[in-house]
């Protein structure tokens, strides 16, 4: 099974709204990272997010952290529709490799 | 555009016939990855080298290998090809050998196999 899920598998909402989407792991990482994918493209880096910290921001993003619910979750503040795409979390558990979520697939109705 | 360059782009061949997809890293990176993504697996890691040696192995078959070369470009090979290989094959790059960092992905290979 993955080590990380994310919840909800697909989100819709008005343009202008927030979205927030979950990643629940099961094992303890050393950093998490956030990742979007346009469909059937190449994914692009987000943030990454230590084990040591609780939150972080990066423009209208911000990233959660709670390594004691082994859970994080992602916020878009004021959604565009250049904002409707795929999204992944991705955990480094410290073996050399990241693996990734299921995704949440966000769609932004204009 | 992440500067990771992937060809071909699309592929369709057959099936028990091999192919190789080709990567090159962004311009400084070290670290070659390789990725598989299907509806039904979603994103499997496959393979890791850096600077020329292979440093992590995920679920990487038997039919598949992959190196990478002194001018830093990978090339992933797929032989005796079978229908659920049939997927998007993406290759990413980072500057260090750790997964600790960000990693930067190419537009993919899109195989087919009929």
């Amino acid at each position: 099974s993955q080590q990380g899920e994310e919840d909800p598998q697909a989100l819709s909402i008005q343009e202008g709204e927030n979205a927030t989407m979950n990643c629940s792991y099961k094992t303890s990482i050393n950093n998490l990272q956030w990742y979007r994918q346009n469909s059937g493209r190449g994914l692009v880096h987000l943030i990454l997010i230590r084990s040591n910290e609780r939150e972080k921001h990066s423009g209208r993003l911000r990233v959660t952290l709670d390594t004691s619910k082994k859970s994080s979750s992602l916020l878009i503040t004021a959604s565009r529709a250049a904002d409707t795409a795929s999204y992944f979390c991705a955990t480094d558990v410290g073996n050399e490799k990241l693996t990734f979520g299921t995704g949440t697939r966000l769609t932004i109705i204009p | 555009d992440s500067g990771v360059t992937q060809t071909p782009k699309h592929l369709i061949t057959a099936t028990g016939q091999r192919v190789t997809l080709r990567c090159s890293p962004r311009s400084g990176d070290l670290s070659v990855y390789w990725y598989q993504q299907s509806l039904d697996q979603g994103l499997q890691f496959l393979i890791q080298y850096y600077n020329g040696e292979e440093r992590a192995k995920g679920n990487i078959l038997e039919r598949f290998s992959a190196q990478q070369f002194p001018d830093l470009h990978s090339e992933l090979n797929l032989s005796s090809l079978e229908l659920g290989d049939s997927a998007l094959y993406f290759c990413a790059s980072s500057r260090s050998g750790s997964s600790s960092y960000e990693q930067y992905f190419g537009p993919g290979t899109r195989l087919t196999v009929t």
